[in-house]
């Protein structure tokens, strides 16, 4: 079945460093791939998301890139802000839409 | 964009009770809705798929008699939780699927913390 793995947290980071979150996929077909961001207490949100190889997804300075070799979606941002902590979760939905997430990966930024 | 809501946000019942959930998506009709439940410091878990004037799919290992999930209109999923015990006390989260063929995205709703007693 299809499976989303990502690095586990938690993160702590400081103001304007470089982020990384490692996600792994396995899946049959060809998956859209997504990262949803859930800041404290409120519901998930979208970030980005990427619908086929070689694409990238970009939002509010995140970006990822769908590697269908590497079968990973990791998501970057080059300069981290406090507003950006958060548990970020990547996730896979395959011809039925149905999402399988990650297990999430808390992140705090310090200023 | 699409706002999707959860009411209660919180509920704390006693161990033998019922709790009905609301899912409403506000500004787009939505001919299915996903549960999820989340639990601490885990991933989400699909319970169950809700499509509109059918009944729903529930996932391996969920029971369909005590998780009851209700699509009465486009805009509108119920989930009740039926003979709550403490072990279904949890993060309820629901989110919402556009029409249309292109569209794999779902929105979130904010949750629902259940506390049973």
């Amino acid at each position: 079945g299809d499976s989303v793995t990502q690095m586990e947290g938690p993160v702590t980071l400081s103001e304007e460093a470089f982020l990384t979150i490692n996600c792994t996929y396995t899946a049959t077909g060809y998956p859209s791939l997504f990262w949803y961001v859930q800041y404290p207490g409120e519901g998930l949100q979208l970030l980005l998301k990427a619908t086929k190889a070689d694409d990238k997804g970009s939002n509010k300075g995140f970006e990822a890139t769908y590697r269908k070799e590497t079968t990973s979606f990791h998501l970057e941002k080059g300069s981290v802000q406090v507003s950006d902590s958060a548990v970020y979760f990547c996730a896979l939905s395959s011809n039925d839409y149905k999402l399988s997430f990650g297990a999430g990966t808390t992140v705090t930024v310090r200023a | 964009g699409a706002v999707v809501s959860q009411h209660p946000s919180r509920v704390i019942c006693k161990s033998g009770t019922s709790v009905k959930i609301e899912c409403r998506s506000l500004d787009f009709q939505a001919t299915t809705m996903f549960w999820y439940r989340q639990f601490p410091k885990k991933s989400l878990m699909l319970m169950a798929t809700s499509n509109e004037g059918s009944k729903a799919t529930y996932e391996q290992g969920v029971e369909k008699d005590k998780f009851l999930i209700n699509h009465a209109s486009l805009t509108l999923s119920t989930l009740t939780v039926t003979s709550a015990h403490p072990e279904d006390s949890s993060f309820y989260i629901c989110s919402a699927r556009p029409p249309g063929l292109a569209s794999d995205t779902q929105y979130f709703g904010p949750g629902t913390r259940l506390t049973v007693l």
